[in-house]
């Protein structure tokens, strides 16, 4: 079947640190899979932060960024210089096209930035 | 501009007991997805609906777990009996098509 696997947490940064949580994906079902990263907050629910669905190209939002790598199979996120404010649990995930939020989510790495 | 709504945010039942959890998606919505998560087995798939069919139900969560989406603005999962180890957050989403997909904050529930 379809897996993700991810850094396991909890990651803690100061802030002004480069991140990077790693994400590698088996899509055994899916010829042509698309890449989500999603973040939840505290006290919030789960939000998308960048997708992907075509290998090779690089997704980006609030400072976050991803490349979706067919040949490593891999979506890692990175950020040059986290904030307080990016203290959330991400998840890494993977779905086919139109299937909207059927996904086969990673475990979650719970990211802590120290002030 | 409403988002997923889940109710309640909390439950705390005895073991044997039936709950039901609610969720209302997103106007115009028509796939809707029910998800459980646990610090050990992260986001596992529970059902997921397209236009009020049931497309999937999650093999290993039939047993004790029903979906139902009796229109296309509510939804329910019934946990019957529940057990301790049912004891998790419980998360609803919904979309349209490849559109982004609206998560709602949570159920999270303890079976005692």
């Amino acid at each position: 079947g379809d897996s993700v696997t991810q850094t396991e947490g909890p990651v803690t940064v100061s802030e002004s640190e480069s991140l990077i949580i790693n994400c590698t994906y088996s899509a055994t079902s899916i010829a042509y899979p698309n890449l989500f990263w999603y973040v939840r907050y505290p006290g919030e629910g789960l939000q998308l932060l960048l997708k992907v669905i075509t290998a090779g190209q690089k997704g980006s939002s609030r400072g976050f960024e991803a490349t979706y790598n067919k040949e490593t199979t891999s979506f890692h996120l990175q950020k040059a210089s986290v904030q307080e404010s990016d203290s959330a649990v991400y998840y890494c995930a993977l779905g086919a096209y139109n299937a909207g939020a059927k996904l086969t989510f990673g475990g979650g790495t719970r990211l802590t930035v120290r002030p | 501009d409403a988002g997923v709504t889940q109710t309640p945010r909390h439950e705390v039942a005895e073991k044997g007991q039936t709950i039901i959890l609610k969720c209302e998606p997103v106007s115009g919505h028509n796939d809707l997805f029910w998800y459980r998560q646990t610090k050990i087995q992260g986001l596992e798939l529970l059902s997921y609906f397209r236009s009020k069919s049931l497309m999937e139900d999650g093999g290993a969560f039939k047993d004790r777990f029903k979906a139902e989406m009796l229109n296309s603005s509510f939804s329910t999962l019934k946990i019957q009996p529940t057990e301790p180890k049912d004891s998790a957050v419980y998360l609803c989403a919904s979309g349209r098509g490849n559109t982004e997909v609206f998560f709602g904050k949570g159920t999270r529930l303890t079976v005692v």
